[in-house]
């Protein structure tokens, strides 16, 4: 089983949808959760993190069940510009030197 | 800033070469990571090194070496290449903080081919 696990895709959706991505991750004791973008041939890039409470940063809203293991991402009002791939990532914190695991991510089409 | 660089940003090896991929910093971060990712794969951690001096294996460490060099450089060292290899390469680097909360960035990538 992969430690973190995320549908590949794609979603094709119009302009304007609202569009939602999951994510399961395998290690209970992970401590932070967080969403990266990765443009083709691009490095990935922070997208935002995920609290237990639940965050939003303008059309983006992330959220965390801790004792589900599930984490998600929404996005409304889908723009061109957010055609990507979403990678879900999950922190066994600072003890275990901060590594990060990667889930294989979701690629996102927007179209007109 | 420049943030995190890395060269080369392309390299094609023949099977059994040696090659060497450098990544810099320059915000002044503690903790540095090397990755590959390959198709349907997503990013593995091959090494990093948590501060200074210190280097630990990943995920997938087997026909690499490191070496943290100073607090801005750590390499990747390719002994002898294998088709296996094949892949773009990520440097990133952290702070070191507290919390966990913290953004690793990354460097533009090395696409590796081996022959």
């Amino acid at each position: 089983r992969k430690e973190v696990e995320q549908d590949p895709g794609p979603f094709n959706v119009p302009e304007g949808a609202t569009v939602a991505f999951n994510c399961t991750y395998s290690n209970s004791a992970s401590q932070s959760f967080f969403w990266y973008r990765q443009d083709c041939r691009k490095e990935p890039k922070l997208l935002m993190s995920v609290y237990s409470s639940g965050n939003e940063d303008g059309r983006f809203t992330a959220q965390l069940n801790r004792a589900s293991q599930y984490i998600s991402l929404l996005i409304r009002d889908s723009k061109l510009s957010d055609s990507a791939t979403y990678l879900c990532v999950v922190n066994e914190g600072a003890g275990g030197g901060n590594k990060l695991t990667f889930g294989t991510g979701t690629q996102l089409k927007v179209e007109l | 800033n420049a943030g995190v660089t890395q060269t080369p940003k392309f390299q094609v090896l023949k099977t059994g070469q040696s090659m060497t991929l450098q990544c810099a910093q320059d915000m002044n971060h503690n903790s540095m990571y090397w990755y590959r990712q390959d198709p349907g794969m997503g990013l593995r951690l091959i090494y990093y090194s948590a501060s200074e001096g210190t280097t630990d294996k990943g995920e997938v460490p087997n026909g690499y070496n490191v070496s943290r060099l100073n607090k801005r450089e750590f390499s990747l060292r390719l002994e002898s290449a294998a088709p296996s290899q094949t892949s773009v390469y990520f440097c990133a680097s952290l702070s070191r903080v507290q919390s966990s909360y913290n953004e690793q960035f990354f460097g533009p990538g090395t696409r590796l081919t081996v022959l």
